[in-house]
């Protein structure tokens, strides 16, 4: 069984349009995220949700909007999407453990690569 | 503010040689230190990971990092590269209770015949 699965794998789209991409996990983790990789393989931190409250939202232009229905889910909806937007999406999970509650693992879905033409 | 350095955005080495890839942080509190390799057109998988306690830590596949306080690196080492080993390496650091990592800019290995 897949940890963090994300779907669609791959999406190509025109410029103007909306889309959205799913992320699961069956981890049993009370945080998720969401990473843009750009073409230089550059990670960056978009939002993360724990217990399905909004807890990092760093600077993502407001085309962007997460969505966690609970726990398990983390979605990410983008509108009119634009050439920059391409990028390999990654949602990750994690669960603070560790003596004294504090260290945070991170595991990472496949990707979705997104093609904006 | 926390940061991390990866020096070299490609490294190559022989089959059956060492394998140093180098990390540095900047941390203004005890930081947690990780490694990740992403195989092509994969996900991020943790190869090990640094929190407290025995500053030589080992991880997945071979591989190992000691975290030096004093030189503020984190450097991933294997005593004898494979083929398999051919992945984008990430640096990252975290602080105790939070939520955030920030990740290094990566390195490519190759791994020659």
């Amino acid at each position: 069984d897949t940890a963090v699965s994300q779907t669609p794998k791959y999406l190509v789209t025109q410029m103007g349009n909306d889309k959205s991409i799913k992320c699961e996990q069956n981890l049993g983790h009370d945080t998720m995220y969401w990473y843009k990789q750009d073409s230089k393989k550059f990670l960056k931190i978009m939002f993360s949700y724990n217990n399905k409250e909004l807890i990092i939202n760093e600077t993502v232009p407001n085309r962007f909007s997460p969505k966690s229905p609970d726990k398990a889910h983390l979605n990410l909806h983008i509108n009119s999407l634009e050439l920059g937007d391409s990028a390999v999406y990654f949602c990750a999970s994690s669960r603070i453990s560790g003596t004294g509650g504090s260290v945070n693992i991170q595991y990472f879905g496949a990707g979705t690569r997104l093609s904006v033409l | 503010a926390q940061s991390v350095t990866q020096l070299g955005s490609h490294v190559s080495v022989s089959e059956g040689a060492l394998v140093l890839l180098r990390c540095n942080y900047s941390s203004s509190v005890p930081p947690y230190l990780f490694w990740y390799v992403q195989y092509p057109n994969q996900g991020l998988q943790l190869l090990l990971k640094y929190t407290t306690g025995a500053t030589l830590v080992k991880g997945i596949n071979g591989f190992e990092a000691e975290f030096k306080k004093s030189e503020t690196s984190f450097h991933l080492t294997k005593p004898s590269a494979h083929m398999s080993d051919a992945a984008e390496y990430f640096c990252a650091v975290s602080e105790a209770g939070t939520y955030k990592y920030i990740f290094g800019t990566g390195t490519r290995l190759k791994v020659l015949a």
